[in-house]
């Protein structure tokens, strides 16, 4: 089935700078690939997903891009304030009707 | 307001006990799915409904058990707990319009942390 890889596991920066979470998936069928937040102590929320075909998505500070050659697909933060701090999971849609998700980045932004 | 509940949020239980944790959405969403989320491994899938009489496995099944009798509700059922089932819970439903499936925003309930003891 579906495997999805994520990295780094956590990462730290410096307010202003960019952040940037990679993952990768096996299964080249997957078509939806979205990114979830989590506060801590809160429920996941969608910040950001592209389909196949696409190659990036932008939205305000965040993009995401994908490489549908070499299975990848990467979260892109740039001018990172503190209140970015979170938990990021990304997940691939390996069949219609399921969502394998990465085991998460955890993102610490020093003031 | 759009929202997807979860009922009880806290539960501390022992071995053996059968326990139900309920779900619920006022999104008239067609797809529910349960995950469990465990420290270094991220969300998941325990089961997921694409409709009403309709469930399926995810990838982790094993000591669950659901149901989907009325469209809102997707109830999470542990016939005989374990310590390893020991977790926080998610449930999440999303609309199945257009690309269908999961391939749409899921909202997430806020969660259930079950200690079985």
């Amino acid at each position: 089935g579906e495997n999805v890889e994520q990295h780094p596991s956590t990462l730290s920066v410096q307010e202003g700078d960019s952040a940037v979470i990679k993952c990768t998936y096996s299964d080249s069928a997957s078509n939806y690939f979205p990114w979830y937040k989590q506060e801590l102590g809160k429920r996941p929320q969608l910040i950001i997903d592209i389909r196949s075909n696409v190659g990036e998505k932008k939205d305000q500070r965040i993009a995401v891009t994908l490489n549908k050659t070499a299975k990848h697909f990467s979260l892109h933060i740039t001018e990172t304030q503190p209140e970015d701090s979170a938990v990021y999971f990304c997940a691939a849609s390996h069949r219609f009707q399921k969502l394998v998700f990465g085991t998460g980045t955890r993102l610490l932004v020093s003031p | 307001e759009a929202q997807v509940t979860q009922n009880p949020r806290y539960l501390i239980t022992v071995t053996g006990k059968k326990l139900t944790v309920t779900c619920s959405q006022n999104m008239n969403h067609e797809y529910m799915s349960w995950y469990r989320q465990d420290p270094g491994l991220g969300l998941r899938q325990i089961y997921y409904s694409m409709n009403v009489e309709v469930t399926d496995k995810g990838d982790v099944p094993e000591g669950y058990k659901v149901s989907r009798k009325e469209k809102r509700n997707f109830p999470l059922i542990l016939e005989s707990p374990s310590p390893n089932q020991t977790s926080l819970y998610f449930c999440a439903s999303s609309s199945i319009a257009g690309t269908g499936g999961p391939n749409n925003e899921q909202f997430f309930g806020p969660g259930t942390r079950l200690t079985v003891l």
